[in-house]
């Protein structure tokens, strides 16, 4: 079974400074990977996502991630953070075997961020 | 367009109750899946509906159940509340084809006491 892991529950940045959340996961296919955003009491953001092809994605509020094949791994950055990227951030595997959608989820990661 | 759509956005309901929350996918998306977010257990799959169709189910008990209508909006049912029950409930909708993503609603807050 596929799973994703999310090292880092929480971390703090201060504004204009840079990030990267880590994100690993375990699956046996190519895998289509998210990541998503969650502000509290909302629901889930789509920030940006991989299916084939360059492994280098851009998203959204300017975020990008990078597939690593060999470090089984999908880390999204931001060169320059913001005061309203503070939120919850959920990394997520997709499992589309048999003609089915589910997806896997990490634990998420929190961030704070100091002005 | 009209992006996913649950109603209500919160309830309160006893134990032993049952309830049923509602999904309106984005237009022309045909898939329609549910998650349950707690903050122990985080986000989980609940079951996915495609035209009508229950494609896969989640590590849930029985009580959790769901249905999909011809127009793709979804329900979901919850027999016999728990207090366990209390989560987020979120619904995400998905063209249902191909390499596609899905896009999630603001979800149901239930709250069981």
């Amino acid at each position: 079974a596929q799973s994703v892991t999310q090292p880092d529950i929480h971390i703090t940045v201060s504004e204009g400074a840079s990030l990267e959340l880590r994100c690993n996961y375990s699956y046996g296919a190519t895998p289509y990977l998210f990541w998503y955003v969650q502000s509290p009491g909302q629901g889930l953001q789509l920030l940006l996502k991989y299916f084939s092809g360059d492994t280098l994605v851009q998203g959204i509020k300017g975020f990008e991630a990078e597939f690593k094949r060999s470090q089984s791994s999908f880390n999204l950055r931001k060169p320059s953070v913001h005061w309203s990227d503070a939120a919850e951030y959920f990394c997520a595997v997709c499992d589309s075997g048999a003609g089915s959608y589910q997806l896997t989820f990490g634990k998420g990661t929190k961030l704070s961020v100091i002005p | 367009k009209a992006g996913v759509t649950q109603t209500p956005r919160y309830l309160i309901k006893t134990r032993g109750q049952q309830v049923t929350l509602s999904c309106s996918p984005i237009s022309g998306h045909r898939s329609v899946s549910w998650y349950q977010q707690t903050p122990g257990q985080g986000l989980q799959f609940l079951f996915e509906y495609f035209s009508e169709t229950q494609r896969n189910k989640g590590n849930f008990p029985g009580r959790f159940s769901g249905r999909q209508f011809s127009n793709s909006r979804s329900e979901m049912n919850v027999s016999t509340l728990e207090l366990g029950d209390s989560a987020l409930y979120l619904c995400a909708s998905r063209q249902g084809s191909g390499n596609t993503e899905a896009f999630f609603g603001q979800g149901t807050r239930l709250t069981v006491v």
